[in-house]
């Protein structure tokens, strides 16, 4: 089914380690965004990219960096964890005009910190 | 004074019922108007959309837009138990940006 595939689902981290959220779609979309949702919080753009080879920081970009592998693939590395970013992590993806179509959106990864 | 506001309350209704949700926005620039739909443990998906003032209604969804008041509207008619979830609100002023609500979690009691 065409859509956006994040791995993996589940990950539980220590403290310090690091890891890379992937993200992949298959829509020939331009955009790919990386949101992390927590109680009472809602959705927080992390990091965003306009198109194939730029990326922009969002409202909570610290403690996290990402790479945009070519157009299909969007990742998200922590490079050192801490507790505070134990969170539901999701990838999306939306064509240039994404006021008309919106955001495709992953189905998650839940990550805790230990 | 966030973009977007929606109230996160819990809203538990009995099946049957018409839900009424709602979001009030600061940006007159916004044009474009979602709603998503986010079941438990899933990533949300596109439930409505609407571009300008006015209303949209699909089955038993209606999406209203009043630009001039800055809020917008989702009502779902009949309701029921495979509607629990959480709705969040999402607008646009063209810039390929999404501003969204905190979401609202929605329970349908059988």
């Amino acid at each position: 089914n065409a859509g956006v595939t994040q791995t993996p689902k589940f990950q539980v981290l220590k403290t310090g380690q690091s890891m890379t959220l992937q993200c992949a779609q298959d829509m020939n979309h331009n955009s790919m965004y990386w949101y992390r949702q927590d109680p009472g919080m809602g959705l927080r753009l992390i990091y965003y990219s306009a198109s194939e080879g730029t990326t922009d920081k969002g409202e909570v970009p610290n403690g996290y960096n990402v790479s945009r592998l070519n157009k299909r693939e969007f990742s998200l590395r922590l490079e050192s964890a801490a507790p505070s970013q134990t969170s539901v992590y999701f990838c999306a993806s939306s064509a240039r005009t994404a006021s008309n179509y919106g955001y495709t959106f992953g189905s998650g990864t839940r990550l805790t910190v230990v | 004074q966030k973009e977007v506001e929606q109230d996160p309350g819990p809203l538990s209704v009995p099946e049957g019922a018409i839900v009424s949700l709602n979001c009030t926005y600061s940006n007159s620039a916004f044009q474009y108007f979602m709603w998503y739909r986010q079941y438990s443990r899933k990533g949300p998906e596109l439930l409505m959309y609407t571009y300008s003032s006015g209303n949209k209604e699909d089955g038993r969804f209606t999406a209203q837009v009043d630009k001039s008041s800055k809020y917008i509207s989702l009502f779902i008619r009949d309701s029921q138990p495979s509607d629990s979830a959480t709705y969040l609100c999402a607008m646009s002023g063209g810039n390929n940006r999404l501003a969204f609500g905190k979401g609202n979690q929605v329970v349908v009691i059988p």
